[in-house]
């Protein structure tokens, strides 16, 4: 069956600008995650959602970000303002459970310039 | 608070010869804990999961991964490496509502 799709793929943006990144999960997954990734590095995770309750949001770094995520399935992360610190991969999951394992996106490369 | 500990940023092995990948853990309650491989350029692939039962678990690609809940520790381990297994390793681990990942070691297999 169908991954988790993200889009865009790529996005090159001007400092300042806003951007919107799009999560496509897995059909019947209740849990979705966002990360940020830097080149190289580890995981930073940003938000949770599960199901219709409210997302965890203590990992979103400033109030720049946001994301939201419609019906219980697409989600999007918001960044308003981009800044340089704002460059890396953005990473979507989701899982069956918040106990189950995570299936991963491609991701989205966003290079603020 | 829950963290996730990969001691090594790299590991290097020669083919045919047994790795090890080390991951510790601190969490509060019963843990679920998860390996997760990234080739490059590629998206993450979940490898095994420890949730309960038998402390050794058996993944993909012939991985296995040993539950020590005493010396709180999730080690990867394959009998015998291939030049393929070479990638990034990120060991996380599950406890309530957080969801906590390793800084990630990458492993390179040698020929």
């Amino acid at each position: 069956g169908a991954g988790v799709s993200q889009s865009p793929s790529n996005k090159v943006t001007e400092k300042g600008k806003d951007v919107e990144l799009r999560c496509d999960p897995i059909s019947g997954h209740t849990a979705l995650y966002w990360y940020r990734q830097s080149l190289g590095q580890g995981l930073e995770f940003l938000i949770y959602f599960q199901g219709n309750s409210a997302p965890d949001k203590s990992g979103l770094p400033s109030d720049r970000f946001s994301a939201e995520r419609t019906g219980g399935s697409v989600s999007t992360l918001t960044i308003q303002r981009t800044q340089q610190e704002d460059s890396a991969v953005y990473l979507c999951a989701s899982s069956f459970t918040t106990s189950s394992e995570q299936y991963f996106g491609p991701g989205t490369r966003l290079t603020v310039t | 608070a829950q963290s996730v500990a990969q001691p090594e940023d790299q590991v290097n092995v020669a083919e045919g010869n047994p790795l090890t990948v080390k991951c510790t853990y601190s969490v509060s309650g019963n843990p679920y804990l998860f390996w997760y491989v990234q080739y490059p350029n590629r998206g993450l692939q979940f490898l095994l999961k420890y949730i309960t039962g038998d402390n050794l678990v058996k993944g993909s690609y012939g991985f296995e991964a040993e539950f020590n809940k005493s010396q709180t520790s999730f080690h990867l381990k394959k009998p015998s490496a291939l030049v393929s297994d070479s990638a990034l390793y990120f060991c996380a681990v599950r406890a309530g509502q957080n969801f906590v990942f390793g800084p990630g070691t990458r492993l390179s297999v040698l020929p």
